[in-house]
């Protein structure tokens, strides 16, 4: 089983609609929660990144972190044809900094 | 935000050969840098993390004495592919931190390379 679990997708949405993308995961060791956007054969770019459970709010963003489930949410409102990327949940444990990734979930938002 | 700038962005060489990548931190002082390796469709994965002035540090099933890890100076990393074989073909991208916390990590643009 791997540590961090996400669905690849690909999930495909008209414009406007609300994304709702998710990971879960094994180790209760992970602290910091964080959500990337990553565009074709680019680097990972950082969205937002979360510390322990409750909900971070950013412009269209919303990320959720509920510990006792082992279960991260990265929502998209109003979701635009430009947000279709790879979304990758990544988490770490207090103190260290290297990242465990999910798989990605492949996002096409259709105009 | 903080910039990492990687270089080259996409390299093809020949079986064989060693291919050299640069990750530099432009704006801060990196005090480490990780190294990850993505296949087509899949998830980044940690190869190892280097600390300025020490030896890097290697995951399990990474051969170090392929994947030669440099940080010289708070700036700069360098990840050598030795003898590279078609199988080394993949996207490897650098992060780098500075002294914030662990939501202070930037990645590169990653670099391409493509083992004929």
């Amino acid at each position: 089983q791997k540590e961090v679990e996400q669905d690849p997708g690909p999930l495909s949405v008209p414009e406007g609609a609300i994304v709702s993308l998710n990971c879960t995961y094994s180790n209760s060791a992970f602290q910091y929660f964080m959500w990337y956007r990553q565009y074709s054969r680019k680097g990972p770019e950082l969205l937002m990144y979360t510390y322990s459970s409750g909900n971070k709010e950013d412009g269209r963003f919303t990320a959720q972190v509920d510990k006792s489930s082992k279960y991260i949410s990265l929502f998209i409102r109003d979701s635009q044809p430009s947000d279709s990327a790879t979304y990758l949940c990544a988490m770490s444990p207090t103190g260290r900094r290297a990242l465990t990734f999910g798989s990605g979930t492949r996002l096409q938002v259709q105009p | 935000g903080a910039v990492v700038s990687q270089h080259p962005s996409w390299v093809i060489c020949k079986s064989g050969t060693s291919v050299k990548i640069e990750c530099r931190s432009l704006d801060f002082q990196a005090t480490t840098m990780f190294w990850y390796r993505q296949f087509p469709k899949q998830s980044l994965m940690l190869m190892a993390t280097s600390n300025e002035g020490s030896k890097a540090t290697y995951e399990q099933g990474v051969e170090k004495d392929k994947f030669l890890i440099n940080h010289a100076s708070l700036t700069l990393s360098t990840l050598t592919v030795t003898s590279a074989h078609p199988e080394d073909s993949s996207f490897y991208i650098c992060s780098a931190s500075g002294q914030g916390a662990v939501g202070e990590l930037f990645f590169g643009e990653g670099s391409r390379l493509t083992v004929l």
